[in-house]
């Protein structure tokens, strides 16, 4: 089993919709949660961590479920600019490491006019 | 402030050939991870470098290998070049746990 398993899509939707994506991880030692977002050809950027309270950042929310070790990421009003790949990311520590991010394969978001 | 900077953005070599990629942290981090990212893939893990020690290994095989210098820059070197290592290579720098910010990459193309 992958460590951290997405769907990976594409998810095609129109401008204005609403769009979920979902992520499993395995690892229970998993300590932090990010949504990171990468465009074709470029670097991983951080989108937002995940807390178990669930977070919210303008049209983006967040939410993580610790007994189904789950990471959700929602994305309400789509804009043309949120067409990108989406990474669902864990920390897990090890010994004296400040933690290895592994990620999954990324969901891959276009949103059409 | 600057971001993440790696050297070079491309580079082309054929198997079997040796390659050092380079990465400067932003400025104040400490921390330094390599990661390498294959086309329709995640980003998996490398080295992750702390204070100039090795803190974390991914599951590579021998042939690479990494080291941070006392500025906290980092190289990462691959000998013995396959077809297979050619990908998008990433430096993150850090300055707390889980927070890493990547650089552009190096994009390694083996023929």
């Amino acid at each position: 089993r992958k460590e951290v398993e997405q769907d990976p899509g594409p998810f095609n939707v129109p401008e204005g919709a609403t769009v979920a994506f979902n992520c499993t991880y395995s690892n229970s030692a998993s300590q932090s949660f990010f949504w990171y977002r990468q465009d074709c050809r470029k670097e991983p950027k951080l989108l937002m961590s995940v807390y178990s309270s669930g977070n919210e950042d303008g049209r983006f929310t967040a939410q993580l479920n610790r007994a189904s070790q789950y990471i959700s990421l929602l994305i309400r009003d789509s804009k043309l600019s949120d067409s990108a790949t989406y990474l669902c990311v864990v920390n897990i520590r090890y010994g004296g490491s400040q933690g290895n991010l592994i990620f999954g394969k990324g969901t891959k978001l276009s949103v059409k006019p | 402030d600057a971001g993440v900077t790696q050297s070079p953005t491309h580079l082309i070599k054929t198997r079997g050939q040796h390659v050092t990629l380079r990465c400067s942290p932003i400025s104040g981090h400490k921390s330094v991870s390599w990661y390498q990212q294959v086309l329709g893939q995640g980003p998996q893990f490398i080295f992750q470098y702390y204070e100039k020690e090795e803190r974390g290994r991914g599951n590579f095989p021998d042939r690479f290998s990494a080291r941070q210098f006392p500025n906290y820059s980092s190289e990462l070197n691959v000998n013995a070049l396959l077809l297979g290592d050619s990908a998008l290579y990433l430096c993150a720098s850090s300055l707390v746990m889980g927070e890493q910010f990547f650089g552009p990459g190096t994009r390694l193309t083996v023929l």
